[in-house]
């Protein structure tokens, strides 16, 4: 199966501030068939961006995905107050479905 | 508009069952492979197993192998988890999930395995 690593494990930023994840593949990934989520307590994942680079219904443009094969990144291009979470990458072109540990961005 | 609802989550005693249901709106079941995937309290996303279009296909995550079984039901639009032997460890909230271009989620359902 894929493994997925993500850095850093936690991000502290200031509000404003562009923020930079990473998920590296122990393999390619399919098709580029990663996806970013966006989780605060309690709620459920929330869909960022799938396919690398797509941006989910609904979802502001400061938030954009790219790479390709082993190396993506999620980039906030300025950090809003809403956006302190964790972040999860995943990638879903090869079964079994797999997920990074996550990036959690605090506020500095 | 797509949309999954999870149900059947509730406390159960370690060596129990649980049924799980994943109801689907918006669009149509028997078209896409349906996924569970779970995250127990404080930590992340585990993919549990997957179903093909007509059932045929299965697989399973190794911790539920032979514990759990993934169905479906395409006439009520119905992905459903039968989870027995459950352990304190298969404590989570499990969502169901599907990749069609985009991927959606339902918003979980919360099973609890103490005594």
């Amino acid at each position: 199966e894929i493994v997925l690593t993500q850095s850093p494990g936690t991000l502290s930023l200031s509000p404003g501030e562009r923020a930079t994840l990473s998920c590296r593949a122990s393999q390619s990934v399919s098709s580029s068939h990663l996806a970013w989520y966006q989780q605060k307590p309690g709620q459920a994942p929330r869909l960022l961006i799938y396919g690398a680079s797509n941006r989910a219904t609904g979802i502001p443009d400061r938030f954009s995905g790219s790479g390709s094969g082993t190396d993506f990144t999620l980039t906030i291009s300025r950090l809003e107050p809403e956006d302190f979470a964790v972040y999860y990458c995943q990638q879903y072109g090869s079964s079994p479905w797999t997920f990074g540990q996550g990036t959690k961005v605090e506020i500095k | 508009e797509v949309q999954l609802v999870e149900s059947g989550g509730d406390l159960v005693q370690p060596g129990g069952s649980l049924r799980l249901s994943c109801a689907a709106s918006g669009f149509a079941l028997s078209s896409n492979w349906m996924h569970w995937v779970r995250q127990a309290p404080g930590k992340g996303l585990v993919w549990v197993s997957r179903i093909n279009s007509d059932g045929s296909i299965t697989s399973y995550a190794d911790s539920v192998r032979g514990r759990f079984t993934i169905s479906r039901d395409n006439a009520k639009n119905t992905l459903f988890l039968q989870m027995n032997s459950l352990r304190v460890e298969d404590t989570a909230v499990y969502y169901c999930a599907t990749n069609m271009g985009s991927l959606y989620w339902g918003q979980g359902t919360l099973v609890t395995v103490s005594s």
